[in-house]
């Protein structure tokens, strides 16, 4: 069946480092992917999306591009701050229309 | 996009009893869905609420214990019944939105 599939956590950062979050999924056809991030005590909120391939989202930051050929939508940001730490769920809408979630990254980034 | 109000946005139960939450969008939508949020793990898809009709739940859910309502296009309730310690977990509301969906605030449940 449809999956999404993420690096496991947690990562812990300092101010300012690179960050990557890989995230794979395994789907049929041409799923739309979006990166969501829950902040401590909140709910989820929408980070950014693609819709097709090649598509790049990106919100605050935070970048990701829609790769077909190897089924990725890795999130990525420049110099992370410590109101990043959360938590950041890959997902997809598979072709009957259900929202499926990775298993969530905890990111901590430290001053 | 859709703006929902989930509430309550915690509450500690005792076991055996049943906790009704509720979600009031502010546009109308045709599906609402819910899901859970184990401690630490992903979310969950629990059913998906038509308006007029029953809902139509994912495998391992079930209507007893987790009745759904949808009176109307703008609102649902989820009930999780004769709760046990297993039940607490984080419970969210969701609608489609602008190619992606928006998300309540989330309801946090302790089973005592």
């Amino acid at each position: 069946g449809d999956s999404v599939t993420q690096m496991e956590g947690p990562v812990t950062l300092s101010e300012e480092a690179f960050l990557t979050i890989n995230c794979t999924y395994t789907a049929t056809g041409y799923p739309s992917l979006f990166w969501y991030v829950q902040y401590p005590g909140e709910g989820l909120q929408l980070l950014l999306k693609a819709t097709k391939a090649d598509d790049k989202g990106s919100n605050k930051g935070f970048e990701a591009t829609y790769r077909k050929e190897t089924t990725s939508f890795h999130l990525e940001k420049g110099s992370v701050q410590v109101s990043d730490s959360a938590v950041y769920f890959c997902a997809l809408i598979n072709q009957g229309g259900k929202l499926i979630f990775g298993q969530g990254t905890e990111l901590s980034v430290k001053p | 996009s859709a703006v929902i109000s989930q509430k309550p946005s915690r509450d500690i139960c005792q076991r055996g009893t049943s906790l009704t939450i509720q979600c009031q969008v502010d546009s109308q939508v045709t599906m609402m869905f819910w899901y859970r949020q184990q401690p630490g793990q992903s979310l969950t898809l629990i059913a998906t609420a038509n308006q007029g009709s029953e809902a139509t739940y994912e495998s391992g859910f079930v209507i007893d214990k987790f009745p759904i309502s949808r009176p109307n296009l703008t609102f649902s309730t989820l009930t999780v019944s004769n709760l046990s310690p297993e039940d607490s977990s984080i419970y969210l509301c969701s609608v489609e939105a602008n190619y992606g969906y928006t998300f309540g605030s989330g309801t946090r449940l302790t089973v005592v």
